[in-house]
């Protein structure tokens, strides 16, 4: 399965942007990218995915580089409630390992007020 | 809608002691996953439903671990006997698969400690 590699953590400000980078550089053809959130004491919590074209939703954007080998969760305005443990994951489209949601170790995001 | 429900939130049991785990996912899912998460690291799966099926559970130690989902609906993990090492957070999640182009839904887990 192909593997991703994220900072261990990194701090930001309340209300300010936080960019979360994740280098995948061995993503295949038809490897979806997802992102999950998991704050303490919780299951993790689906935040957001895309395939090729970057992506917004309600919660952050995607910023999916063109070789797809990285891709960047931008929290627009980071709030205390954003301060969690952020996965970013390769969910295989095919092969033996379809569908699979592998975690790694995530980054801990730190929000100051 | 109610979302993933585990039980129980937490356990406390002696070595060798079986323990059971039981999970009812979102209404409708057909794809339910177990994982456990030791503490500083992420989630690791043990097995993967589809419907009653279970398509992935190479993770899975079958020497002391079984799962089931009768009906495709409810799913249970069992522990039979608990290790010290088995301590540890097990979560459930559910998923609609459309393709891959769907979330998944996680419970808040059971804290399993073994003493």
């Amino acid at each position: 399965d192909a593997k991703t590699t994220q900072p261990n953590s990194m701090e930001s400000n309340e209300e300010e942007p936080v960019h979360l980078p994740c280098n995948h550089s061995t993503i295949s053809g038809t490897d979806y990218i997802h992102w999950y959130r998991q704050l303490p004491s919780q299951g993790p919590e689906y935040v957001i995915h895309g395939l090729t074209s970057n992506v917004n939703n309600r919660m952050a954007s995607l910023a999916i580089a063109e070789d797809r080998k990285s891709s960047t969760l931008i929290l627009h305005r980071a709030t205390l409630r954003d301060a969690a443990v952020y996965y970013c994951i390769l969910r295989p489209a095919g092969g033996t390992s379809y569908g699979k949601l592998t975690f790694g170790q995530g980054t801990i995001l730190t929000v100051h007020p | 809608e109610a979302g993933v429900v585990q039980s129980p939130r937490y356990k406390i049991i002696e070595k060798k002691q079986p323990v059971a785990f039981w999970c009812n996912p979102i209404s409708g899912h057909n794809t339910l996953y177990w994982y456990r998460q030791n503490l500083g690291q992420g989630p690791e799966l043990l097995i993967r439903y589809e419907n009653e099926e279970a398509v992935d559970d190479s993770q899975l130690p079958k020497d002391r671990f079984s799962a089931e989902r009768l009906k495709g609906v409810d799913s249970t993990l069992k522990i039979q006997p608990a290790e010290l090492g088995d301590s540890a957070v097990y979560l459930c999640a559910s998923s609609l698969e459309i393709g891959l182009n769907t979330e998944a839904f996680f419970g808040q887990g059971t804290r399993l400690t073994v003493v």
